[in-house]
């Protein structure tokens, strides 16, 4: 049973166009993010959720949107898709907004834009 | 602003060598220490954390040295193994809601 799952594995877009990110967690966390990790390996947030709400919004253009409808899901819409959004997405969770327990990532959506 | 510096950022050891990645922040506020393993197509995972009341935590072959004075941990691995090949990232975190900041990350590989 995944803990933090991810949806799509793969998306490969062309520019311009809108595209949407799923994550659902199984593990009655209460804090969800969204993290970008480039070419290079480096990871850098993007967005935090707790139970719902929004706690931090990192320096990201507003063409990205993030949705949380439950406490269980964190989406990620991207519209007008640009070649720098290239990179591997990962979707995390922890226990009550700590990192102390450790946050458990997804396995990551690899997003290409030609 | 990189919060936390991580060195080196590739690394080649030996079946049975110690394999050592060190790490440096600046912000004293940052009080939660730890370290991911990441593996090629997956997240990455926590290995390892330490809190600034201790100078070393030990799990396993895995060992956290933390100088608080020096704001720098690093992280050993003993008896090095091929099945430890993977990217390794130091992160932080102060209290509350911020989230953890990484490392750029040390890609390992372990040669027999």
């Amino acid at each position: 049973d995944t803990a933090v799952s991810q949806t799509p594995k793969y998306l490969v877009t062309q520019m311009g166009n809108d595209k949407s990110i799923k994550c659902e967690q199984n593990l009655g966390h209460d804090t969800m993010y969204w993290y970008k990790q480039d070419s290079k390996k480096f990871l850098k947030i993007m967005f935090s959720y707790n139970n719902k709400e929004l706690i931090i919004n990192e320096t990201v253009p507003n063409r990205f949107s993030p949705k949380s409808p439950d406490k269980a899901h964190l989406n990620l819409h991207i519209n007008s898709l640009e070649l720098g959004d290239s990179a591997v997405y990962f979707c995390a969770s922890s226990p009550r907004g700590t990192a102390w327990e450790g946050y458990t990532f997804g396995s990551g959506t690899r997003l290409t834009v030609v | 602003q990189q919060q936390v510096k991580q060195s080196p950022q590739s690394l080649i050891v030996q079946k049975g060598g110690i394999s050592i990645i060190n790490c440096a922040y600046e912000n004293t506020a940052f009080d939660y220490f730890p370290w991911y393993q990441q593996f090629p197509g997956k997240g990455p995972a926590l290995l390892i954390a330490i809190r600034p009341d201790v100078s070393e935590k030990k799990e396993g072959r895995f060992t956290i040295s933390f100088n608080k004075s020096a704001k720098q941990f690093s992280l050993h691995i003993m008896d090095s193994q091929p099945g430890d090949s993977a990217t390794y990232f130091c992160a932080a975190n102060g209290s509350g809601n911020t989230p953890l900041v990484f490392g750029k990350g040390t890609r390992l590989s372990v040669i027999a």
